[in-house]
């Protein structure tokens, strides 16, 4: 399996521009989980699904961050309007059901808003 | 409050000595515990995880971890260091019943020379 994948890894917009970060996950693996990581705050979790579902996105600072999963294989997060604080890294990571086993990252979006 | 604590910034060692990464947590119940390990532009990599049993767990790139329960701690650990360990180093947390991981906020372990 090539692992959990990430595009674009780097992306440069322009404030009130729409991002569009994207992510495949493991096959098999039911959960799926988003994270910010800057110097500043470290690692947040924005937002994770279980079997396609959004189950908690109590980390997704403002109405500007949605998610979606439309299915197993495939999701989303996006921002709009974009402003230079959203600036950081994007990860996305998953897992199999059985919560004792390990999560896997992908190698991250690093996000420049300017 | 469920947190995770790694009460070092930096850890400096020289190559070939032992190297130490402390973690603690405070969770209700009996937590999975896990640490990764994240290299410069890179994702993270997990390295190891106590789920129960043995309180020595031994993980990727001769990396091993003591869980003790009535410290609440996960310190990760390695015989011999090398140059190529430094990176960021992540010790997480997922209380039982819960599907979210509790990460700290990172050590840097450098090795030098």
């Amino acid at each position: 399996d090539a692992g959990v994948i990430q595009s674009p890894r780097h992306e440069v917009t322009e404030m009130g521009q729409e991002v569009t970060l994207r992510c495949k996950p493991i096959s098999g693996h039911n959960s799926l989980f988003w994270y910010r990581q800057t110097m500043m705050r470290g690692l947040e979790l924005l937002i994770y699904f279980n079997n396609n579902v959004p189950i908690d996105d109590s980390g997704m600072p403002e109405d500007r961050f949605s998610a979606k999963m439309p299915n197993a294989s495939f999701s989303t997060l996006k921002i709009q309007p974009s402003e230079p604080r959203d600036s950081a890294v994007y990860f996305c990571a998953s897992r199999l059901p059985q919560l004792n086993t390990e999560a896997f990252f992908g190698q991250g979006t690093r996000l420049t808003v300017v | 409050a469920q947190s995770v604590a790694q009460p070092e910034d930096q850890v400096n060692v020289a190559e070939g000595n032992p190297l130490t990464v402390k973690c603690t947590y405070s969770v209700s119940g009996n937590p999975y515990l896990f640490w990764y390990v994240q290299y410069p532009n890179r994702g993270l990599q997990f390295l190891l995880k106590y789920i129960t049993g043995d309180n020595l767990v031994k993980g990727s790139y001769g990396f091993e971890a003591e869980f003790n329960k009535s410290q609440t701690s996960f310190h990760l650990k390695k015989p011999s260091a090398l140059v190529s360990d430094s990176a960021l180093y992540f010790c997480a947390v997922r209380p039982q019943g819960y599907n979210k991981l509790i990460f700290g906020a990172g050590t840097r372990l450098a090795v030098h020379p």
